[in-house]
């Protein structure tokens, strides 16, 4: 089966313009997952998603970053007025819920670079 | 807060030996899952191995295995027979019990010598 899909794979965009990153679960995962990775460091946890709603936002650097998941499946994280800073690599998860844990299943991540 | 510390930046081990990375995991909770992820210079994160933190038993997976010693809260991750395709990034994870997002470790940098 398909595993979890992020687009674009690269980003490249200048100071202070805003950007998409869209994250495609693995179908039937409930919960999904966004991470930053930058370079040298491991992934850090930015938001999380039970369904439709944020169960955790609490990993957010600031108000310029927000996520959303409409209708429980697919998940799009907005950038506004990035920042040379933002430049890292976004990688989302998802997970089933069942079970005393939940392996994460991560995509291939999207780059992106702020110039 | 939970956090999870990998003191080995870097480790080369001969093909076909056995290496040991090291993680130690701070938590105050009784209930927490421990994971290790191998990315590749391709950069996608892969699963290899969980530890529970009730599971009396050492996890195993194939040539991985965890060795939990949970008095000295450390999660270490033991590969056997070492391939050169063992060559990547391992990250050591913790999360509470269910679905709850990963704290990870920096990592450490494995390098599979002929």
């Amino acid at each position: 089966g398909a595993g979890v899909s992020q687009t674009p794979s690269n980003k490249v965009t200048e100071k202070g313009k805003y950007v998409e990153l869209r994250c495609d679960p693995i179908s039937g995962h409930t919960a999904l997952y966004w991470y930053r990775q930058s370079l040298g460091q491991g992934p850090e946890f930015l938001i999380y998603f039970q369904g439709t709603g944020a169960a955790d936002d609490s990993g957010l650097p600031n108000d310029r970053f927000f996520a959303v998941r409409p209708e429980g499946s697919v998940s799009t994280l907005k950038i506004q007025r990035t920042e040379r800073g933002d430049s890292a690599v976004y990688l989302c998860a998802s997970s089933f819920d069942g079970g005393s844990y939940n392996e994460q299943f991560f995509g291939p991540g999207t780059r992106l670079t702020v110039l | 807060a939970q956090k999870i510390t990998q003191t080995q930046p870097g480790m080369f081990v001969q093909e076909k030996e056995a290496v040991t990375l090291d993680c130690t995991y701070d938590t105050s909770d009784q209930s927490y899952g421990l994971f290790w992820y191998k990315q590749p210079s391709s950069g996608e994160m892969i699963f290899l191995i969980y530890q529970g933190s009730y599971d009396e038993q050492n996890a195993t997976e194939g040539r991985y295995s965890l060795n939990f010693q949970k008095a000295r809260k450390s999660a270490n991750l033991v590969i056997s027979a070492s391939q050169l395709g063992d060559s990547a990034m391992y990250f050591c994870a913790m999360s509470h019990s269910g679905n709850t997002p990963l704290v990870f470790g920096k990592g450490t940098r494995l390098s599979v010598i002929a």
